[in-house]
C-alpha cells in the first residue's frame, strides 16, 4: 500500500534519448509536484499539478513535459537527454499546502 | 522570494549525545515548516510539521523543532542520537495556497559516532 510510487527506481541511458517517468499516489491528494536532486542533494520543485492543472513550471528546459492523465498520476516525459540531466527526481503529493509525501526517487543516469 | 538556510554542513556527534541542526527561512508571511529526513539511496521522510499553534512541535523518532519567529529559525532538536539517526537532514519552507512548491535548504549531513 505505497503512498506515493514511482517507476523506474535506476534508469540509465544514452544522451539524445527520450525518457518517461511515472508517479502514481494513492493518498487522494489534490497536488502533485516533480523535484529535481542535484548530485550535491540540492532539491528543487520543476512543476506542481492541482487537480490535473498545471500551476507551477519552474525554469525548466522545454524537453521537460509533465503529463497529468487524472489526480493520481504525474509523468515526466524528458527529450533528447542531456548530461546534466543526470540527477534523481522525486515525485510528490500534498493535499493543498500541507505536508508533501514523497516517492522513493528515480536515478537517472544519462551516458 | 522565499528562501531556506541551513548553515551547517555537514556535523559529526556521538550516540547518545544530544543534537540540535539549525534552519533559518525567509518567508513574506506565516510560513509552513518542515524537516525531511533522507538515508541514503532512500526518499525523503517527513519528521514533523509546523503550521500553527503550539511553536514546539513534536515529530517522529524523538525529534523536536521550536519555531522561533523573531529568529526566522526553525531548529531541529534530540537529545540523545541514535546510530540510526545518521542520514541528510532538509528543512523546508512552504505555504498553504498559491505558490505550494516547498522550497529546501541545501541540507545537513548528520554523522553517528559510536
Amino acid at each position: 500500500d505505497t503512498a506515493v510510487s514511482q517507476t523506474p527506481k535506476y534508469l540509465v541511458t544514452q544522451m539524445g534519448n527520450d525518457k518517461s517517468i511515472k508517479c502514481e499516489q494513492n493518498l487522494g491528494h489534490d497536488t502533485m509536484y516533480w523535484y529535481k536532486q542535484d548530485s550535491k542533494k540540492f532539491l528543487k520543485i520543476m512543476f506542481s499539478y492541482n487537480n490535473k492543472e498545471l500551476i507551477i513550471n519552474e525554469t525548466v528546459p522545454n524537453r521537460f513535459s509533465p503529463k497529468s492523465p487524472d489526480k493520481a498520476h504525474l509523468n515526466l516525459h524528458i527529450n533528447s537527454l542531456e548530461l546534466g540531466d543526470s540527477a534523481v527526481y522525486f515525485c510528490a503529493s500534498s493535499q493543498e499546502g500541507y505536508e508533501q509525501f514523497f516517492g522513493p526517487g528515480t536515478r537517472l543516469t544519462v551516458l | 522570494a522565499q528562501s531556506v538556510t541551513q548553515p551547517d554542513i555537514h556535523i559529526t556527534v556521538s550516540e547518545g549525545a544530544s543534537l540540535e541542526l539549525r534552519c533559518n527561512y525567509s518567508y513574506g508571511a506565516t510560513p509552513y515548516l518542515f524537516w525531511y529526513v533522507q538515508s541514503p539511496g532512500q526518499g525523503l521522510q517527513l519528521l514533523l510539521k509546523y503550521f500553527s499553534g503550539d511553536t514546539l512541535v513534536q515529530g517522529i523518532k524523538g525529534f523536536e523543532a521550536e519555531f522561533k519567529r523573531s529568529q526566522s529559525s526553525f531548529n531541529l532538536r534530540k537529545p540523545s542520537v541514535h546510530w540510526s539517526d545518521a542520514a541528510e537532514y532538509f528543512c523546508a519552507v512552504g505555504a498553504a495556497t498559491g505558490r505550494r512548491a516547498l522550497t529546501f535548504g541545501s541540507g545537513t549531513r548528520l554523522q553517528v559516532q559510536p
